[in-house]
């Protein structure tokens, strides 16, 4: 079975730096995604960026940009100009291709986000 | 586009008594999965629908129950309701395939 480990329960990052969030995962498949979500207080949990197993090119949306390295499972998202708004837990995920198990989303324990001002 | 409605928001019920929690996917949107999220377990996957069929369980008694109908709402049941059942309780949807999820904001239930 596929596990999601976040072992960063808590960070905290001064406004304008850079913070990465740590993520690794354990599978025996070759074909898979992944994604970052962040779930702000308000508790909508909302899409911030996703990777395809099968591409090598790293994943960037605008601040957001992940370091995949497959052969080490691991995922870390990086946030570059940290914002007040990035406070928030961020949920790590992975998901198995369709063929495989459908829809079935596996998420790691998250990480909560500070920013300080 | 309309986004992931879940209903009702808040719910308070007593041991031993039932729920059903309501969940709307995006327009065309044919999957969706339902989570429990609990401070102590995190985010646990209850169980996936497509097109009306059950894709995919995760490690919950059989209390907890759902269904999908024709037009992709789904609904879930947590019979004899425990203390342990309070959480919040997420609906996400997707297309299929490749596509990620989205969520809707959540009904949080308590048990009391």
């Amino acid at each position: 079975a596929q596990t999601v480990t976040q072992s960063q329960p808590e960070m905290s990052v001064q406004e304008a730096e850079t913070v990465t969030l740590s993520c690794t995962y354990d599978t025996s498949e070759s074909d898979y995604y992944l994604f970052w979500y962040k779930q702000p207080p308000s508790r909508q949990m909302i899409l911030v960026i996703r990777q395809e197993a099968y591409k090598q090119q790293n994943a960037t949306e605008n601040r957001f940009s992940v370091n995949f390295q497959k052969a080490a499972k691991s995922f870390s998202l990086k946030i570059s100009d940290s914002q007040l708004g990035d406070a928030a837990m961020y949920f790590c995920a992975y998901r198995s291709s369709w063929e495989t198990s459908y829809d079935k989303v596996i998420f790691g324990p998250g990480t909560s986000l500070s920013v300080i001002p | 586009k309309a986004g992931v409605t879940q209903t009702p928001r808040y719910l308070i019920k007593t041991r031993g008594q039932q729920v059903t929690l309501s969940c709307s996917p995006i327009s065309g949107h044919r999957s969706v999965s339902w989570y429990q999220q609990t401070p102590g377990q995190g985010l646990q996957f209850l169980f996936e629908y497509f097109s009306e069929t059950q894709r995919n369980k995760g490690n919950f008694p059989g209390r907890f129950s759902g269904r999908q109908f024709s037009n992709s709402r789904s609904e879930m049941n947590v019979s004899t309701l425990e203390l342990g059942d309070s959480a919040l309780y997420l609906c996400a949807s997707s297309l299929a395939e490749v596509y990620e999820q989205f969520f809707g904001p959540g009904t949080r239930l308590t048990v009391l």
